[in-house]
């Protein structure tokens, strides 16, 4: 079962900053969060993890609340390329290593409009 | 281009046929994965190999077989479909050493039993 809960869709313009929000009440002291996305008819695509510090790569932002109990996937610019279902999924990570499989919910669709 | 393709793109069988999925990454990843993904849906997860050897098997049906002869390609061998099995069939790979666990995906093949 998913432990996440995004919302089912979200608009943004062209543009503008998309903030994705996702709670997870129940994440352990040792599960990463990871969001993912899926543009229509392609496979889904990594976009960035973290445990309890914000992260930032070339593609995103990552703001993890204090208490882990929610974090917001930050799009600073957000494209029509970015329209897409994204998957907020809370993961346990081992220290030697390990095949942890993703669990994904239905995600939440973002439209970017012009 | 994420560095895993898979073959074919599109696929239509009939319930008695024998067909074959071909997974292969070109990422020198040690572990592959193989998730079927229904119309509104979210993503299953059904086999997981770790340095070729089947770490994991979602309960899935004895109608698909997964083969994995080296850490490089993966096969999923169908027969006796049925239309019920009409999906998207996606395959990813992951390094689950050191630091780095996310996974990568293929473009999926879209499978149509009739």
């Amino acid at each position: 079962d998913a432990k996440t809960t995004q919302p089912p869709s979200m608009d943004c313009a062209e543009g503008r900053a998309a903030n994705l929000p996702c709670n997870h009440s129940t994440i352990s002291g040792n599960e990463y969060v990871y969001w993912y996305r899926q543009i229509h008819s392609q496979g889904p695509q990594y976009i960035i993890h973290g445990l309890k510090n914000n992260e930032t790569n070339e593609m995103a932002s990552l703001i993890i609340t204090e208490d882990r109990k929610s974090s917001t996937l930050i799009l600073p610019h957000a494209t029509l390329r970015d329209t897409a279902v994204y998957y907020c999924i809370v993961r346990v990570v081992l220290c030697q290593g390990g095949s942890e499989k993703l669990v994904f919910g239905k995600g939440m669709k973002l439209t970017v409009n012009p | 281009e994420t560095g895993v393709t898979q073959t074919p793109r599109h696929l239509v069988m009939g319930m008695t046929n024998k067909k074959s999925l071909k997974c292969e990454q070109h990422l020198g990843h040690n572990a592959m994965y193989w998730y079927k993904q229904s119309a509104k849906k979210p993503l299953e997860l059904m086999f997981v190999y770790s340095l070729e050897e089947r770490v994991e098997n979602n309960s899935v049906p004895s109608r698909f077989s997964p083969e994995c002869p080296n850490s490089s390609h993966l096969f999923l061998h169908l027969h006796t479909l049925q239309p019920e099995d009409s999906a998207l069939y996606l395959c990813a790979s992951s390094q689950d050493e050191g630091s780095s666990y996310e996974q990568y995906f293929g473009p999926g093949t879209r499978l149509t039993v009739t």
